[in-house]
């Protein structure tokens, strides 16, 4: 079954918005909370992390939100610019770090 | 550029052909993992090593599928026998073995099979 639950599916967010994508997990185990941003041909690349000891992790524009007893944690993108533009992904790992499990991602379009 | 790199980007092979797939990790990251992602959907974990070691296989990684990482530096993914179902794109992510979580990723490498 699938480890992460990811949503939305697709996103639209005018320029200088919010962006807000959702993941869900049932793994107590997970204690590692990544977000990757993929654009089209590329490899996802690291955006921002969380570890479950803190409950809000902020760099620049990208906010993690995390919320243990829900099991829950989001990704806000303040002030969103259409290079914004891509494919992203939360994922989850357990403390050995031996593999990810990924979301099914969210495509989010931010219009000019 | 000292990011992961994977050759080739592309590669276009007829069903029943072998191809094979060649991953070049950060320098000094002791583990290299493979991914598979399929059009609109997350990259799902296919193995991972721990310098030279294959440490973990996931139940993807059918018995046509085989990774080695002989000098715990690059690594190799092979696919015997191809079929249309292994149309996908073949991730690489490296990181270091203490220190942090953060696993890096190369391009991909892209397959289609005809």
């Amino acid at each position: 079954q699938q480890q992460v639950k990811q949503s939305p599916q697709s996103l639209i967010v005018q320029k200088g918005g919010i962006s807000i994508i959702n993941c869900a997990y049932e793994n107590t185990a997970f204690d590692y909370f990544p977000w990757y941003q993929q654009f089209p041909g590329k490899g996802p690349a690291l955006l921002i992390a969380i570890r479950p000891d803190v409950s809000e992790k902020k760099e620049g524009r990208f906010t993690i939100s995390f919320n243990k007893s829900a099991k829950q944690f989001s990704l806000h993108i303040m002030d969103s610019q259409p290079g914004d533009s891509a494919t992203y992904f939360c994922a989850a790992s357990v403390y050995n770090f031996n593999k990810f499990y990924f979301g099914s991602g969210t495509k989010l379009n931010v219009k000019p | 550029d000292t990011g992961v790199s994977q050759n080739p980007r592309h590669k276009i092979t007829k069903r029943g052909q072998n191809v094979t797939f060649r991953c070049d990790p950060i320098s000094e990251h002791n583990r290299l993992y493979w991914y598979r992602q399929t059009l609109g959907q997350g990259p799902e974990f296919l193995t991972y090593f721990q310098n030279e070691a294959q440490l973990e296989k996931s139940r993807l990684l059918s018995d046509r599928f085989s990774a080695e990482r002989p000098k715990g530096s690059f690594s190799t993914l092979e696919i015997q026998r191809t079929e249309q179902g292994d149309s996908a794109m073949y991730l690489c992510a490296s990181s270091l073995l203490a220190g942090g979580y953060e696993q890096y990723f190369g391009p991909g490498t892209r397959l289609t099979v005809t």
